[in-house]
């Protein structure tokens, strides 16, 4: 069974300050993808990394493929109240499916 | 906005009662996958539809089942509704066949079983 694990579950910052989320799994996935989902709406891709060590930003968010492409990262920097959501990372199952494994979610408060 | 279409977007039910949802997928789609989110959890896959077939089938009980009508929209049913399945239910579209494509989430059920 492929399971993605993200740390923390929990993040309360103050606006200014960096972060990181990590995903975690011991299975290989071919792309990993990072979402943000707000309060009743779905979740909004941001990142789809598909090469392992691959490297992504799109403004301040950077994103990292791990290198066995079994881990992903996602660092904020100067995090803005803007950011706050429920993050989460999913993997694609296999080649001829769009199936997502979803982690867990970290959820991120920042405050102003 | 994606999009993706899901209809109602609240709904309370009782054990035992039986409900349908409605997904209208983005204009040029022929994919949707459906997946169940619990509070505080990470979305779950239940089953994909791809031209009206079945592609692909997470760890769901038969009572959770689908259908794709030939505009490419669709339909999830649970019977023999349980506490349990209190959740948001997403729905997702994206253009085939099936490999690694983008999705795009509407913005969700939420259905409470009381």
């Amino acid at each position: 069974t492929q399971l993605l694990e993200q740390s923390p579950q929990f993040l309360s910052i103050q606006e200014g300050e960096n972060l990181t989320v990590y995903c975690n799994s011991s299975s290989v996935f071919s792309s990993l993808q990072w979402y943000r989902q707000e309060p009743g709406e779905g979740p909004v891709l941001l990142v789809t990394v598909v090469t392992g060590g691959e490297v992504k930003k799109l403004k301040r968010l950077t994103f990292q493929f791990g290198d066995a492409r079994k881990d992903s990262s996602l660092h904020i920097t100067a995090a803005q109240p803007g950011d706050t959501g429920l993050y989460l990372c999913a993997g694609a199952a296999s080649y001829n499916t769009d199936k997502l494994i979803f982690g867990t979610g970290t959820r991120l408060q920042v405050f102003p | 906005e994606t999009g993706v279409t899901q209809s109602p977007t609240h709904l309370i039910k009782t054990r035992g009662q039986q409900v349908t949802l409605r997904c209208s997928s983005q204009s040029g789609h022929n994919t949707v996958s459906w997946y169940q989110q619990a509070l505080g959890q990470g979305p779950q896959f239940i089953f994909q539809y791809y031209r009206e077939e079945e592609n692909g089938r997470g760890n769901f009980p038969p009572r959770f089942s689908g259908l794709q009508f030939p505009n490419y929209s669709s339909e999830l049913n649970v019977n023999a509704l349980e506490l349990d399945d209190s959740a948001l239910y997403l729905c997702a579209s994206s253009s085939g066949p099936p490999s690694k494509n983008i999705q795009y989430f509407g913005a969700g059920t939420r259905l409470s079983v009381l």
